[in-house]
């Protein structure tokens, strides 16, 4: 079965911080690859997604991910992250179409 | 996301009771998922059902049974609820085909259950 680690459970940055959320999955064969925020009190919303083609993925609201295939990751970036920022995000995967598994999610809090 | 919705939002329960939990969806999607979320464990999958006549069971399925009443329809019960089963749940889709959207899961605003 497939294994989805975030390496921070928790992370605190200042307002205008870069921010890099770590995501490794566990197989090899044929995955996509999500992340999705929740921010308080709300359902979780997709940010951006890989399928295919470059690996470097822009999604909303500034976020990007890069998919380094040979290191089974898919790190979240921000070059400067806003209060608003501050929510829980999720790594998932999804192999072959079929299921989808989730990391155990990272806390942002951006500080004022 | 509106297309998802999820009832009730919140509920309060005695171990013991049997409780359900409702998800409806409008995008027209035929795959619908069980999530149970918990503080430092992510989601976790209970259920999920690729069409109406493909039920699956998923990591956390013990003490948990589903419905898919329709397409658009995916009821998640406790049988007998138990204290551990205190959890926000959420419903979810997703579709199987071709385009930008192929695959992504769409959430609904989950329903936070509390079992006394």
């Amino acid at each position: 079965a497939q294994s989805v680690s975030q390496h921070n459970h928790h992370v605190i940055l200042s307002e205008a911080a870069s921010l890099e959320l770590g995501c490794n999955y566990s197989y090899g064969g044929t995955v996509n690859l999500f992340w999705y925020v929740q921010y308080p009190g709300q359902h979780l919303q997709l940010l951006l997604k890989y399928f295919s083609g470059d690996p470097l993925v822009k999604g909303i609201k500034g976020f990007e991910a890069e998919f380094i295939k040979s290191k089974f990751s898919f790190n979240l970036r921000k070059p400067s992250v806003q209060w608003s920022d501050t929510a829980e995000y999720f790594c998932a995967v999804n192999e072959n179409f079929n299921k989808f598994y989730f990391g155990s999610g990272t806390k942002l809090n951006v500080k004022p | 996301d509106a297309d998802v919705t999820q009832t009730p939002r919140n509920r309060i329960t005695k171990t013991g009771k049997r409780i359900m939990l409702e998800c409806s969806q409008t995008k027209g999607h035929d795959r619908m998922y069980w999530y149970r979320q918990d503080p430092g464990l992510g989601l976790r999958l209970i259920y999920y059902s690729f069409d109406v006549k493909d039920i699956n069971k998923g990591e956390i399925s013990d003490g948990y049974s589903v419905s898919r009443q329709a397409q658009a329809k995916f009821s998640l019960s406790l049988e007998s609820a138990i204290p551990n089963q205190t959890a926000l749940y959420f419903c979810a889709t997703s579709s199987f085909g071709t385009g930008g959207s192929y695959n992504e899961q769409f959430f609904g605003p989950g329903t936070r259950l509390t079992v006394l």
